[in-house]
């Protein structure tokens, strides 16, 4: 059974700092992996998507890694803002195109 | 495309009704998955439809839940009966095979 972890549950950092999230999954057998931001009280916006045969993807701040044998994917994200300031998720598709989500990551950034 | 549209947006309803969420999928997206998400246990996959056939229905909690999907651009979340327990936030999404998913906004439930 596909069990997917993130660290740390909640993150605060000063404006400007470079972070990085984590997510760990159990089974590495895996089709792709999402990462998403949501915003209290508001639905998920997707973020980047890795496919299983990729190592990285970019997007303006964000780049997210896969080492898919370690079963393990990180969010780094640059020159952190205030508006960055949401819970991140990342979810994996694997088995019969079964889609499951991380615990999150609370990140606050400080102005 | 107006994205995944789910409705109601929200729902009070009291312990023992019915309660039916709705959800249309992008046009095109072959798979449409029922999350729940609360504080206490994160987002929970319920069900979760191929082609509009049912693949795994094994995270639907009891058989007071069920859910259909009768055409490619339409699926029902029902309970019956609502307990206070179901409160929580439901949400679709949608997918087209090795692309990413997309959400509707969610219906927040709540159970009196």
């Amino acid at each position: 059974k596909q069990e997917v972890t993130q660290i740390p549950a909640a993150l605060s950092v000063p404006e400007g700092e470079n972070l990085v999230l984590n997510c760990s999954f159990t089974d590495s057998a895996i089709y792709n992996l999402q990462w998403f931001r949501q915003d209290p009280g508001k639905g998920l916006t997707s973020l980047l998507l890795i496919q299983s045969s990729q190592r990285e993807q970019t997007s303006g701040r964000l780049n997210a890694s896969l080492d898919k044998s370690s079963g393990r994917s990180t969010l780094y994200i640059a020159a952190s803002q205030p508006g960055d300031s949401a819970t991140y998720l990342c979810a994996v598709t694997s088995g019969t195109y079964k889609y499951i989500f991380g615990t999150g990551t609370r990140l606050k950034v400080l102005a | 495309d107006a994205g995944v549209i789910q409705s109601p947006r929200h729902e009070v309803t009291e312990m023992g009704q019915e309660v039916t969420l709705r959800c249309k999928p992008i046009s095109g997206h072959d798979y449409l998955f029922w999350y729940r998400q609360t504080m206490m246990r994160g987002l929970e996959l319920l069900i979760y439809f191929n082609n509009n056939v049912p693949i795994d229905d094994s995270g639907m909690p009891e058989d007071r839940f069920s859910a259909k999907m009768p055409n490619a651009s339409f699926s029902t979340l029902k309970i019956q009966p609502s307990e206070p327990r179901d409160s929580a936030v439901y949400f679709c999404a949608s997918r087209a095979r090795g692309f990413e998913a997309f959400f509707g906004q969610g219906t927040r439930l709540t159970v009196v």
